[in-house]
């Protein structure tokens, strides 16, 4: 069964330093991959995605993501943070069926910025 | 720019009680979906919708819940019987005609069951 494991529940980081959220997930076949960001109270934002080609992603907000299909992980990156970036990153992978996608979710990686 | 828009953003009702949320998904968008998140926990789907009728629905989706597209631009999820564990933050989504391409998601509507 398709699954995806963010093995960081909660990373805190200074601001300006770098970041790296760790995404690993379990699929059959070539996945569809995301980033999702969620601020609090709000909704699904989509930072970047990998279906295919170059599998170093670029996104909103200053964040890329690589694909790395030897290791089954889609780390997110960000080479200096900042405030505004505290919030929750949800990994996702695409399950394609029938022509549709169903997501399924990590579950989660709560960031904190101190200034 | 477009976007899913969702009512209302919060909604109590008593256990027991029949619930409907309702989701405006984007205009040329023909699947769409439902997700919920319980509090501190994954973003969990629910089910897909694509031309009237369910694609593929989980486990968390019995017969207390239903989908309907009553008209061309609302798609909504009933509970109609609503348990405390029901309680949750209710996401709609859609995405374009291929179906595999990025999903946009509503602000969710927080539902709370006493």
């Amino acid at each position: 069964a398709q699954s995806v494991t963010q093995p960081d529940i909660h990373i805190t980081v200074s601001e300006g330093a770098s970041l790296e959220l760790r995404c690993n997930y379990s699929y059959g076949a070539t996945p569809y991959l995301f980033w999702y960001v969620q601020s609090p109270g709000q909704g699904l934002q989509l930072l970047l995605k990998y279906f295919s080609g170059d599998t170093l992603v670029q996104g909103i907000k200053g964040f890329e993501a690589e694909f790395k299909r030897s290791q089954s992980s889609f780390n997110l990156r960000k080479p200096s943070v900042h405030w505004s970036d505290a919030a929750e990153y949800f990994c996702a992978v695409g399950s394609i069926s029938g022509g549709y996608n169903k997501l399924i979710f990590g579950a989660g990686t709560r960031l904190a910025v101190h200034p | 720019e477009p976007e899913v828009t969702q009512t209302p953003s919060h909604q109590v009702t008593q256990m027991g009680q029949e619930v409907i949320l309702r989701c405006v998904p984007i205009s040329n968008h023909l699947y769409f979906y439902w997700y919920r998140q319980i509090l501190g926990q994954k973003v969990e789907f629910l089910v897909s919708f694509y031309n009237n009728e369910i694609s593929e629905k989980s486990e968390i989706f019995d017969d207390q819940f239903s989908v309907e597209r009553p008209d061309g631009s609302n798609f909504t999820l009933k509970i109609r019987s609503t348990k405390l564990e029901d309680s949750a933050m209710y996401f709609c989504a859609s995405s374009d005609p291929q179906g595999s391409d990025e999903q946009f998601f509503g602000p969710g509507t927080r539902l709370t069951v006493l």
